[in-house]
């Protein structure tokens, strides 16, 4: 079975800085998604970024860029000039490619993210 | 619709109380999911449809649970003889195709039971 583990449960930062969210993972798949979801007080989540296994280049969106490190099995998120809407929870996500089947998210059990002004 | 929605967004059940909970998922999403996510914790994986049949239901934690999608679009997820610790907010997220697609998720139904 997969595990995720976020092992900072709470993390702040400055506005327009830089702060990194780590996110380990254990699995003996060679083939999966890694994800990183917000969830704002909406409780809706949000696909922040995503990374294919088979992709040896990280994967960035605008100001989220990931790490990837697939031998170390870590995958963290930097968020760079924070804004004071990033305040969330943040999680990491695991999910195994397979053929046709339900490919179920493994979710850690995040990091709570607050930017102050 | 523009985004998956679920209903009712609250809802308290005295313990031993069924309840149903609601997913519209967006029009055409072939893959449906339910998850729960109690207080500080990560979502879990309960059960998949892929249209109207429900392919993996692993997650589901008891017989008391039960998820139908009939038609293959509006699903819900009913929970017999609800006990304190099914409180938990129960996600749906519905994606295009089978596998790959993004998830898009719903804002979940917040369940306290007393």
């Amino acid at each position: 079975a997969q595990t995720v583990t976020q092992s900072q449960p709470e993390m702040s930062v400055q506005e327009a800085e830089t702060v990194t969210l780590s996110c380990t993972y254990d699995t003996s798949e060679n083939n999966y998604y890694l994800f990183w979801y917000k969830q704002p007080p909406s409780r809706q989540m949000i696909l922040v970024i995503r990374q294919e296994a088979y992709k040896q280049q990280n994967a960035t969106e605008n100001r989220f860029s990931v790490n990837f490190q697939k031998a170390a099995k870590s995958f963290s998120l930097k968020i760079s000039d924070s804004q004071l809407g990033d305040t969330a929870m943040y999680f990491c996500a695991f999910m195994k490619l397979s053929q046709g089947g339900s490919e179920k998210l493994v979710f850690g059990k995040g990091t709570k993210l607050t930017v102050n002004p | 619709g523009a985004g998956v929605s679920q209903s009712p967004r609250y809802k308290v059940a005295k313990r031993g109380q069924d309840v149903a909970l609601r997913c519209d998922p967006i029009s055409g999403h072939v893959s449906l999911f339910w998850y729960q996510q109690a207080l500080g914790q990560g979502p879990e994986f309960l059960t998949y449809f892929q249209n109207e049949a429900q392919l993996d239901k692993s997650g589901l934690p008891s017989d008391r649970f039960f998820a139908e999608r009939p038609e293959g679009s509006v699903s819900t997820l009913k929970i017999q003889r609800t006990q304190q610790e099914d409180s938990a907010v129960y996600l749906c997220a519905s994606s295009l195709l089978v596998g790959r697609s993004p998830l898009h998720f719903g804002n979940g139904t917040r369940l306290t039971v007393t």
